[in-house]
C-alpha cells in the first residue's frame, strides 16, 4: 500500500536556524508529493508540491526535492522565522487515486 | 464562496447519539473529500465524492459512518451511535478532479462524551 513516514516532532529551533523535516514514502504507483502546513487556529493549506522525480517544489522560502532513488521529499528552509511555527504534513497522491495519504505531522516551534 | 466551509465548528455529543457534519465546497469543485484528524491516527482519508457519487469509500471506519452529497455541492457526513473513539477533527476538502491541490475547510471538532 501507500504510506508516508515523517520525522517525529516536536521540533524546536531558534529564529534564523536551518530547518530540515524528513519525509520518506512508499507507493504502489507513481506519486505526486506534497507538503501541507497547518498554522495555529487555521486549516490545512498546501505549502508546496512536486509531481515527478527531481522536481523541486518551493514556496515561502521552503523547498523540497522529489528524490525517487531514496523515496524521499525532505522539507528545508535556510532561515526560519517565528511565523513558521506550525504543524507540517508530508503527503502523497498516486495517479488514478484521488485521496491524499498523510504522514503523522511534525510540530515546529520557532523561538525568538 | 471564498473557501471550503464546515459546520458546526465544534460539536459535543453523548455516546450513542447520531451526529451530522456539513461541508460546503468551493463553488465549481466537483471533487469532495472527507478526512479525519485524531491524536492516535493522524490524518486519515474517509471518503471521496466525484459529483454526487462516491467512487472511493474505503476509509470509512465502520458502517456507523455514512456520507452523501446532493446537487454536486454540499456534503453531509453522518455518524450513528457515536463512540468515544469517534472524537476527532473532521476535515473536508474540495478540488477540481485530478487537480493536485485539495483545499481544506477549517474542520469540525467532534467530542463524544
Amino acid at each position: 500500500g501507500n504510506s508516508v513516514t515523517q520525522m517525529e516532532g516536536p521540533v524546536t529551533l531558534s529564529e534564523e536556524a536551518f530547518l530540515t523535516i524528513n519525509c520518506t514514502y512508499t507507493a504502489t504507483g507513481y506519486p505526486s508529493l506534497f507538503w501541507y502546513v497547518q498554522y495555529p487556529g487555521e486549516g490545512l493549506q498546501l505549502l508546496l508540491k512536486a509531481t515527478k522525480a527531481d522536481d523541486k517544489g518551493s514556496n515561502k522560502g521552503f523547498e523540497a526535492t522529489y528524490r525517487k532513488e531514496t523515496t524521499s521529499f525532505h522539507l528545508e528552509k535556510g532561515s526560519v522565522q517565528v511565523s513558521d511555527s506550525a504543524v507540517y504534513f508530508c503527503a502523497l497522491r498516486v495517479f488514478g487515486n484521488e485521496k491524499l495519504t498523510f504522514g503523522t505531522g511534525t510540530r515546529l516551534t520557532i523561538i525568538p | 464562496g471564498a473557501g471550503v466551509s464546515q459546520s458546526p465548528s465544534n460539536k459535543v455529543t453523548e455516546k450513542g447519539k447520531d451526529v451530522e457534519l456539513r461541508c460546503d465546497p468551493i463553488s465549481g469543485h466537483t471533487a469532495l473529500y472527507w478526512y479525519r484528524q485524531s491524536l492516535g491516527q493522524g490524518l486519515e482519508f474517509l471518503i471521496y465524492f466525484q459529483g454526487n457519487s462516491a467512487p472511493d469509500k474505503s476509509g470509512l471506519p465502520s458502517d456507523r459512518f455514512s456520507a452523501e452529497r446532493t446537487g454536486g455541492s454540499v456534503s453531509t457526513l453522518t455518524i450513528q451511535r457515536t463512540q468515544q473513539e469517534d472524537s476527532a477533527v473532521y476535515l473536508c476538502a474540495s478540488s477540481f478532479p485530478g487537480a493536485n491541490e485539495q483545499f481544506f475547510g477549517p474542520g469540525t471538532r467532534l467530542t463524544v462524551l
